[in-house]
């Protein structure tokens, strides 16, 4: 069965710096990889996705995620935080070619950007 | 805004009580996915529809049942209601079933089962 881990409960970036929100997981075959973000008493907001090519995309609001197949990571990156970008960040994965569609979630990271 | 809506917004119940939550999915979007989000359990899959039939099944109670409709809208029943399936109940929805198609989610339905 698939799974996701996302290490770190928490964390704390301060504005303008570059932030990074780590995401591993395991599956058979090919991943299908995602990130959405909550906003409080919010839905979730699709952020990006890899499907296959590039190994870096670029999504929405600046960020990006760069897919490592070797560490079977899928970190979400941004090189300049905002106040804005505090939230809870989800990562999800879909074994590819397995014939299913519904997403796998990590447990998510809380980000908080320090003024 | 995602253009997938749910309805209602909060519901509060007693246990053994039976609620209905409703998604519209985005406009021409065949794929209806049920989403619940509990703080023990994290985000869980619950059900998948496509077309107005069934197509998987995740974590999901016998309690609970869903239906799509020919106008594609979906339904999730919970019935004997609970104190543990208070939650946040996500729709999402996506073009067609697959694996590669992104999901859009609604903004959820929070249930309080007292």
């Amino acid at each position: 069965a698939q799974s996701v881990a996302q290490p770190e409960d928490q964390v704390n970036v301060a504005e303008g710096n570059p932030l990074t929100v780590k995401c591993t997981y395991s599956v058979s075959g090919n991943p299908y990889l995602f990130w959405y973000v909550q906003y409080p008493n919010r839905g979730l907001q699709f952020l990006l996705k890899y499907i296959t090519g590039d190994n870096l995309v670029k999504g929405s609001y600046g960020f990006e995620a760069e897919f490592n197949k070797s560490q079977t990571s899928f970190h979400l990156k941004k090189p300049s935080a905002l106040v804005s970008d505090s939230a809870l960040y989800f990562c999800a994965v879909i074994p590819g070619g397995a014939g299913s569609y519904q997403l796998t979630f990590g447990k998510g990271t809380k980000l908080s950007v320090i003024p | 805004d995602s253009g997938v809506t749910q309805t209602p917004k909060h519901l509060i119940t007693a246990t053994g009580q039976r609620v209905t939550l409703r998604c519209s999915p985005r406009s021409g979007d065949l794929s209806v996915y049920w989403y619940q989000q509990s703080l023990d359990q994290g985000l869980q899959f619950l059900i998948h529809y496509y077309n107005g039939e069934e197509r998987a099944k995740g974590n999901i109670l016998e309690r609970f049942s869903a239906q799509q409709f020919p106008d594609l809208h979906s339904e999730l029943n919970l019935s004997s209601l609970e104190l543990g399936d208070s939650a946040l109940y996500f729709c999402a929805s996506s073009a067609l079933r697959g694996a590669t198609d992104t999901q859009y989610f609604g903004p959820g339905t929070r249930l309080t089962v007292l």
